[in-house]
């Protein structure tokens, strides 16, 4: 079975500073989909960035990148230039893409708390 | 496009009750799963519905059922609520590429408190 983990369950950062939050994961597939999602106080799960294991490029969005390392199964989450509105709960998940249907398997989460 | 709802947002029950969450998908997407929250289990997997079809389950006790209508809405139900199934239920909604499902978006949660 997969499995996430996520070891930081708390992380800070000031404003306009760079953050990195890790996570990384076990599986025997090698075709699969990892995902960041944030979930601010209003409790609404909020995607962030998605990547299809196939593809070497790391995935970008203005200022959230990864670092997808597939050998070492690790995917972090780079956030730059923090803002006040990036504090929130942030969940690493994966999904297999094998099978139709298949669940997305979260990590823990981190908190991320962003300071002025 | 309006993003995924969920009715009610809050609900409180009694033990024993049942009770019945209901979610809208996106426009065109055709597959919903649902996850419940809790702070000590986290995010965990109920089911996963595409055109009316359970394709997926978790590992959830018989208690935990779904269903799926033909405009893709969807509908959990609980039955004999312990206190245990006090929790967030996210419902998520998906299109399908090429019979894989893409990415899964979220729906605002109905927080159920079960007294």
């Amino acid at each position: 079975a997969q499995t996430v983990t996520q070891s930081q369950p708390e992380m800070s950062v000031q404003e306009a500073e760079t953050v990195t939050l890790s996570c990384t994961y076990d599986t025997s597939e090698s075709d699969y989909y990892l995902f960041w999602y944030k979930q601010p106080p209003s409790r609404q799960m909020i995607l962030v960035i998605r990547q299809e294991a196939y593809k070497q490029q790391n995935a970008t969005e203005n200022r959230f990148s990864v670092n997808f390392q597939k050998a070492a199964k690790s995917f972090s989450l780079k956030i730059s230039d923090s803002q006040l509105g990036d504090a929130a709960m942030y969940f690493c998940a994966y999904r297999s893409a094998y099978q139709a249907g298949t669940a997305l398997i979260f990590g823990k989460g981190t908190t991320l708390s962003v300071s002025s | 496009k309006a993003g995924v709802t969920q009715t009610p947002r809050y609900l409180i029950k009694t033990r024993g009750q049942q009770v019945t969450l209901s979610c809208s998908p996106i426009s065109g997407h055709r597959s919903v799963s649902w996850y419940q929250q809790t702070p000590g289990q986290g995010l965990q997997f109920l089911f996963e519905y595409f055109s009316e079809t359970q394709r997926n389950k978790g590992n959830f006790p018989g208690r935990f059922s779904g269903r799926q209508f033909s405009n893709s809405r969807s509908e959990m139900n609980v039955s004999t609520l312990e206190l245990g199934d006090s929790a967030l239920y996210l419902c998520a909604s998906s299109l399908l590429n090429d019979g894989h499902q893409e990415t899964q978006y979220f729906g605002p949660g109905t927080r159920l408190l079960v007294l």
